[in-house]
């Protein structure tokens, strides 16, 4: 079956850049998506990028995406103490999750 | 009012007994899942529902049973509840011409 993975966790300090990384195997995906989880909440739709694209800008995010090596990242500018959460990627029509990237910011 | 909600948010329940995790949706949505959450290894997917007359197994649907009572409620049974069922429950919701979903609030579930 399909596989998502991610590191577990990512330490930077406020005002840096953050980048978290995923490698999938579906290579038929025409989405792949970043969601944000806070603490004691659901996941939201942070941004998604078509399969066909290379990269998507979306004012503080930046998403990455390498189909010849099945890997995709999400690159926060700035990174602010609000942006402290968990952050899944997901690929697939039925939206398989990697493990999830705990993301702190230090102030 | 929240678009998905799910009930309860907490529940402690003991082996062996019958659980009932309920979701209501006002967004008007087609599609409904149910994915469970364990740290380090995301989201799994326990069973999905593209329209009231259709239920579909997910990746991890042993123990577990739905119901779609409507366009708007997509119920989760654990039949007989076990310690590995402790673990997070989501609901998300989304649309035949979207793959994005939106989810719930989720509920703590532990089994003693």
């Amino acid at each position: 079956g399909e596989d998502v993975e991610q590191s577990l966790f990512l330490s930077v300090r406020e005002g840096d850049s953050s980048v978290i990384n995923c490698t999938y195997t579906d290579s038929s995906s025409t989405y792949l998506y970043w969601y944000k989880q806070e603490p004691g909440a659901g996941l939201q739709l942070l941004t998604y990028i078509f399969s066909n694209m290379d990269m998507k800008q979306d004012q503080r995010l930046t998403v990455l995406l390498n189909k010849k090596d099945k890997h995709l990242s999400l690159r926060i500018a700035d990174t602010q103490t609000g942006d402290s959460a968990i952050y899944f990627c997901a690929d697939g029509n039925m939206l398989t999750f990697g493990g999830g990237t705990r993301l702190m910011v230090k102030p | 009012d929240a678009d998905v909600t799910q009930t309860p948010r907490n529940r402690i329940t003991k082996t062996g007994k019958r659980i009932m995790l309920e979701c209501s949706q006002t967004k008007g949505h087609d599609r409904m899942y149910w994915y469970r959450q364990d740290p380090g290894l995301g989201l799994r997917l326990i069973y999905y529902s593209f329209d009231v007359k259709d239920i579909n197994k997910g990746e991890i649907s042993d123990g577990y049973s739905v119901s779609r009572q409507a366009q708007a409620k997509f119920s989760l049974s654990l039949e007989s509840a076990i310690p590995n069922q402790t673990a997070l429950y989501f609901c998300a919701t989304g649309t035949s011409g979207s793959y994005e979903q939106y989810f719930g609030p989720g509920t703590r579930l532990t089994v003693t």
